[in-house]
């Protein structure tokens, strides 16, 4: 079967770190997928993890595990404008498609 | 370039009716996936096109069904409304599809379309 978990809610401080974390169980894997979606938008790509280690783009790094199928997403020096829920995907393998996690709903706070 | 659109952005259906909403890609990309946004379940993958052919589908009841045509642009249409099916219906292009060996296939989505069965 195909299973991504991810926490339904954090909120975090402006300028403050917070790391969001996903696990996934999927029957093929083939990338994982970050988008950011702001309420009432829609999902825009974030990030992109197919090996393991940390990809780091401004503010915002993902890492990925696939031994032990989990990827956390890093947001640095938070603004208020980072509120907004953040969606783990999977790509499966060929013939397969993507799958979303429920997606993690992020306050910032001033 | 612009981005992905879909029309309409807003419909209010009552219940048994049919709708049919549509999707036009960015320039040049050939796959079209659909996908349904609810809040308690989230992005639910419908139906994905590739020149004209549908390569993937989801597990959704035969009332759901798609359609590209040789432009890529993709109509996917609910037949006998149930109220469980007010939802955002989101679209995403990408240039190489989503259902290959390619790794690295980012989608860009529409704005959506926000339907409301009565």
């Amino acid at each position: 079967g195909q299973n991504i978990d991810q926490p339904t809610e954090m909120t975090a401080t402006e300028g403050a770190i917070v790391q969001i974390n996903c696990t996934y169980q999927t029957s093929g894997f083939n990338g994982l997928f970050w988008y950011q979606q702001h309420a009432g938008e829609a999902p825009t790509f974030l990030s992109y993890n197919v090996l393991d280690g940390l990809e780091e783009k401004g503010r915002f790094s993902s890492f990925l595990s696939r031994s032990k199928g989990y990827s956390y997403l890093l947001l640095k020096e938070l603004q208020m404008k980072d509120s907004a829920s953040y969606l783990c995907a999977v790509k499966g393998g060929y013939g397969q498609n993507f799958v979303f996690g429920p997606g993690t709903r992020l306050s910032v706070l001033p | 370039k612009a981005g992905v659109t879909q029309t309409p952005r807003y419909l209010i259906k009552t219940r048994g009716q049919q709708v049919t909403l549509s999707c036009s890609p960015i320039s040049g990309h050939r796959s079209v996936s659909w996908y349904q946004q609810t809040p308690g379940q989230g992005l639910q993958f419908l139906f994905e096109y590739f020149s004209e052919t549908q390569r993937n589908k989801g597990n959704f009841p035969g009332r759901f069904s798609g359609r590209q045509f040789s432009n890529s642009r993709s109509e996917m249409n609910v037949s006998t409304l149930e109220l469980g099916d007010s939802a955002l219906y989101l679209c995403a292009s990408s240039s190489t599809g989503t259902s290959g060996t390619s790794s690295y296939n980012e989608q860009f989505f529409g704005p959506g379309t926000r339907l409301t069965v009565l």
